[in-house]
């Protein structure tokens, strides 16, 4: 066990559907990170926050959106959901910016 | 784009040789680099990291080498075993304007042969 924590681990929902994934940081971490992994494009960065403000921007596109909490966890909102955003999304969590970064498990999104 | 990527997308070894993964990277500012590993179904786990003040770092079995002259990093896995089998990624910290952003090239899959 790593420390973080992603739920749902399964997600199977239907095209134009929303779905909420959620992310509990190690304890004492302050920053949160969005990865995808598809199988063809290895692992893209989305987002990060640090301490409930958004950092980073990577290749997140417009229906997607994320959040950080007072608590420090995180949820990413995947909506107007598509065949193609079928992937893994991880979230990572470090102490601060700069550091090497803890995995979650990851939630697997299955878009039919 | 990215800025890491990995020479060879698959890599057989024996039980018990030594294993090597090479990765290159394209930004001369990147200052600290990561190995990861990742096993089916689950995340990438850290395994080990190298600052660009660095040539060579060791750890349990493994050891990263960095060549800044020709933006070059490698990962050796001595005495290759069974469990090491898994896809191998280096990650690049790129940062900026207050952010810090983990790039990650393809991924190299390793597979150990009994």
């Amino acid at each position: 066990d790593s420390g973080v924590t992603q739920t749902p681990k399964h997600l199977i929902t239907a095209t134009g559907q929303r779905v909420t994934l959620r992310c509990s940081p190690r304890s004492g971490d302050l920053s949160v990170y969005w990865y995808q992994q598809s199988l063809d494009q290895g692992l893209q960065f989305l987002i990060q926050y640090y301490n409930g403000e958004e950092r980073a921007k990577g290749n997140i596109l417009e229906r997607f959106s994320a959040q950080q909490f007072p608590d420090l966890h995180s949820e990413l909102n995947l909506s107007s959901l598509e065949l193609g955003d079928s992937a893994l999304y991880f979230c990572a969590s470090s102490v601060d910016m700069g550091q090497g970064y803890t995995f979650g498990s990851g939630t697997r999104l299955t878009v039919v | 784009g990215e800025s890491v990527g990995l020479h060879l997308p698959t890599l057989s070894v024996q039980e018990g040789d030594n294993s090597i993964i090479n990765c290159a990277y394209s930004n001369s500012a990147s200052d600290y680099f990561i190995w990861y590993k990742q096993e089916s179904g689950k995340g990438p786990q850290f395994i080990i990291d190298i600052r660009s003040n660095m040539d060579k770092r060791q750890g349990q079995r493994v050891t990263v080498l960095l060549n800044k002259t020709v933006k070059h990093l490698s990962l050796q896995i001595a005495a290759t075993q069974p469990g090491d089998s898994a896809v191998y990624f280096c990650a690049d910290l790129l940062s900026g304007a207050g952010s810090y952003q983990l790039t990650f090239g393809k991924g190299t899959k390793l597979s150990v042969i009994p």
